[in-house]
């Protein structure tokens, strides 16, 4: 098992670029979830699914964009990066009845 | 408005200390509260605690929650230089929203030798 996997590791975007951050996980998890990481502010919510088709919006989904086609895959997409968005993303996971989710490494986003 | 507070933020202890982190929480329909250890990358799990007044212990850490107070508190016996980390506290919430977590500040924990 790999366990949650995200890349990019690291990214540098410019203002009004878009991209998507990948997340993939092989252990059949139905419960997916994004998070962004800044500094005293700990893991904010950005969006989550429940398992393939269903996603909703967590506590800070302005400027992102989800879709879970898959019960493994869990992409996040910017549509139009802001320095605001420069952040440590992270991607977890966990099975239906289980409460503690698995985190993926993290990408690191810089928006200039 | 569901709120998780750490405190203290910050710690610094010379190893071989004990030291207790404290996690409070107002949350609707509570679940259960996590703890994670986080040190340069992803959050690791540590325990997870669902029951008033039964402790979890691992090794030389152990946590203990307070479902009438509301808090829970993490213990780190005979600190050692790897115990420095930020440890965050989580709370799961139950029923339509069992799939979310609220995440406190976190304590950032430095041991020095």
């Amino acid at each position: 098992n790999a366990g949650v996997t995200q890349t990019p590791k690291f990214q540098v975007l410019k203002t009004g670029q878009s991209m998507t951050l990948q997340c993939a996980q092989d252990m059949n998890h139905e419960y997916m979830s994004w998070y962004r990481q800044d500094p005293g502010m700990g893991l904010r919510l950005i969006h989550y699914s429940v398992g393939a088709g269903i996603t909703d919006q967590g506590e800070v989904p302005n400027g992102y964009n989800v879709s879970r086609s898959t019960t493994e895959d869990f992409p996040l997409r910017l549509l139009s990066a802001a320095p605001s968005q420069t952040s440590v993303y992270f991607c977890a996971s966990r099975p239906q009845g289980i409460n503690g989710y698995t985190f993926g490494s993290g990408t690191r986003l810089t928006v200039v | 408005e569901d709120k998780v507070v750490q405190s203290p933020l910050s710690l610094v202890v010379h190893e071989g200390d004990t030291v207790t982190l404290n996690c409070s929480y107002e949350v609707t329909n509570f679940r259960s509260l996590l703890w994670y250890k986080q040190e340069k990358k992803a959050p690791t799990f540590l325990f997870m605690l669902t029951s008033s007044g039964i402790e979890k212990k691992s090794g030389r850490l152990s946590s203990i929650l307070d479902k009438k107070e509301l808090f829970s508190i993490l213990n780190i016996t005979a600190t050692q230089t790897g115990d420095s980390a930020v440890y965050l506290c989580a709370v799961v919430h139950s029923g339509g929203s069992n799939y979310k977590l609220t995440f406190g500040k976190g304590t950032l924990l430095t041991v020095n030798p």
